[in-house]
């Protein structure tokens, strides 16, 4: 079973370069987030789903953007990168409509912006 | 901002219990407890969640107290392997999120 699948794995980028992170879930869940973790932080939620063509911000939306037209792939877009959204990108999946149901992760993103 | 309160960090000898606490005195009454982990920077692991009533499953027991404002999450064998930041989580209401803290770095030590 493949889950929540991320990629790329790793990225470098330039300051000022933009990007697309992908994520796919096979589970056909509703709910799909994007976090983000910076070095012994816990996590930060940047934007959240609760379906197709649904969005809404999260703690730590300004630099990135998302979009949801289908219910499998949420990706996350950084347009003008910076050095402080170097940090590791996590998205999530949960069934939704209760909150007796659990997230499921990828295994991230490793971003560098130098 | 997180409405749970952890310890930064645990030790726990190998092959006993791991008792992680956890203060949520601000829980709402649909509000769940959740308990996910983290190893090595891969993405957090859902361990286990609950309302009201104490919860069990293959990797962990959750005692919550009764008026809701604390928990526990209980190893009862602790591994190496169970080496982790472990997140207790409130789940909000609006759009089902998870905010999370800062975790408690439990370190199991033979």
């Amino acid at each position: 079973n493949a889950g929540v699948t991320q990629t790329p794995k790793f990225r470098i980028l330039k300051i000022g370069q933009s990007m697309t992170l992908q994520c796919a879930q096979d589970m056909n869940h509703n709910y799909m987030y994007w976090y983000r973790q910076d070095p012994g932080m816990g996590l930060k939620l940047i934007y959240y789903s609760v379906g197709a063509g649904i969005t809404d911000k999260g703690e730590v939306p300004n630099g990135y953007n998302v979009s949801r037209s289908t219910t499998e792939d949420f990706p996350l877009r950084l347009e003008l990168a910076a050095p402080s959204q170097t940090s590791v990108y996590f998205c999530a999946s949960s069934t939704g409509t209760a909150l007796n149901s659990p997230l499921h992760f990828g295994n991230g993103t490793r971003l560098t912006v130098t | 901002d997180a409405k749970t309160t952890q310890p930064p960090s645990m030790d726990c000898a190998e092959g006993r219990a791991a008792n992680l606490p956890c203060n949520h005195s601000t829980i709402s009454g649909n509000e769940y407890v959740y308990w996910y982990r983290q190893i090595h920077s891969q993405g957090p692991q859902y361990i286990i969640h609950g309302l009201k009533n104490n919860e069990t499953n293959e990797m962990a027991s959750l005692i919550i107290t009764e008026d809701r404002k604390s928990s526990t999450l209980i190893l009862p064998h602790a591994t190496l392997r169970d080496t982790a930041v472990y997140y207790c989580i409130v789940r909000v209401f609006e759009g089902n999120k998870l905010v999370f803290g800062a975790g408690t770095i439990l370190r199991v030590k033979s």
